[in-house]
């Protein structure tokens, strides 16, 4: 069975700080992966997509970045943390051509 | 562009009354709809999905929702609220392309 794992589960960050968050999914190969931060426990925002090794797209331009070094690694990154990135933050992943979408269990990111 | 609507911040119900959570939907094309559920400091689970046929759709933990396509709506529904049910609803909706859009959220509160 497929399986989604984000880590960490919390994060405390000086402002100005990096960033590395990681989502790795086991179980399928070829998944489209997602990033989404929720602030203030409502709505979803759809941060960066990938369909495949290398390839990004960025929704939002902002402070953060997305890579996807491998086929099933996806990982959110920052070189200096801002107070407003704190959030909490979600992977996901559904398969090419699919339409479900699973959800990691995510990682709350307080800026400090 | 496609955007999903929760027009309701919060929704009190008692338990045992029937429930619904509103969702209304704007996308191009044939649209897939999908309900998440989110308890404090958790992922996304999902509840349910419309991708096509018949317009009342089944889901997890004896929820539903019906597909309305005249009134762009896919509301979801359940005869009778548990105290359990309280927690943070989602409508999300894609055509395909992108990814998930998902509406601001609706606060379900159950009171026994």
């Amino acid at each position: 069975s497929q399986t989604i794992h984000q880590w960490p589960a919390t994060l405390v960050q000086p402002v100005g700080s990096p960033l590395s968050l990681e989502c790795t999914v086991e179980g399928t190969s070829n998944p489209n992966l997602y990033w989404y931060r929720q602030a203030a426990g409502r709505g979803l925002q759809l941060l960066f997509y990938s369909v495949g090794i290398g390839q990004i797209s960025s929704e939002v331009p902002q402070n953060l970045s997305a890579s996807r070094p491998q086929d099933r690694q996806f990982i959110l990154s920052s070189k200096k943390l801002l107070l407003s990135d704190s959030g909490f933050y979600l992977c996901a992943w559904k398969l090419s051509g699919g339409y479900g979408y699973t959800f990691g269990s995510g990682t709350r990111l307080t800026v400090v | 562009a496609q955007s999903v609507a929760q027009p309701e911040d919060q929704v009190n119900v008692a338990e045992g009354n029937p429930l619904t959570v509103k969702c209304t939907y704007s996308v191009s094309g044939n649209p897939y709809l999908f309900w998440y559920v989110q308890y404090p400091n958790r992922g996304l689970q999902f509840l349910l999905k419309y991708i096509t046929g018949d317009n009342l759709v089944k889901g997890s933990y004896g929820f539903e929702a019906e597909f309305n396509k005249s009134q762009t709506s896919f509301h979801l529904k359940k005869p009778s609220a548990l105290v359990s049910d309280s927690a943070l609803y989602f409508c999300a909706a894609h055509t395909g392309r992108r990814a998930l859009t998902f509406g601001s959220g609706t606060r379900l509160q159950v009171q026994p």
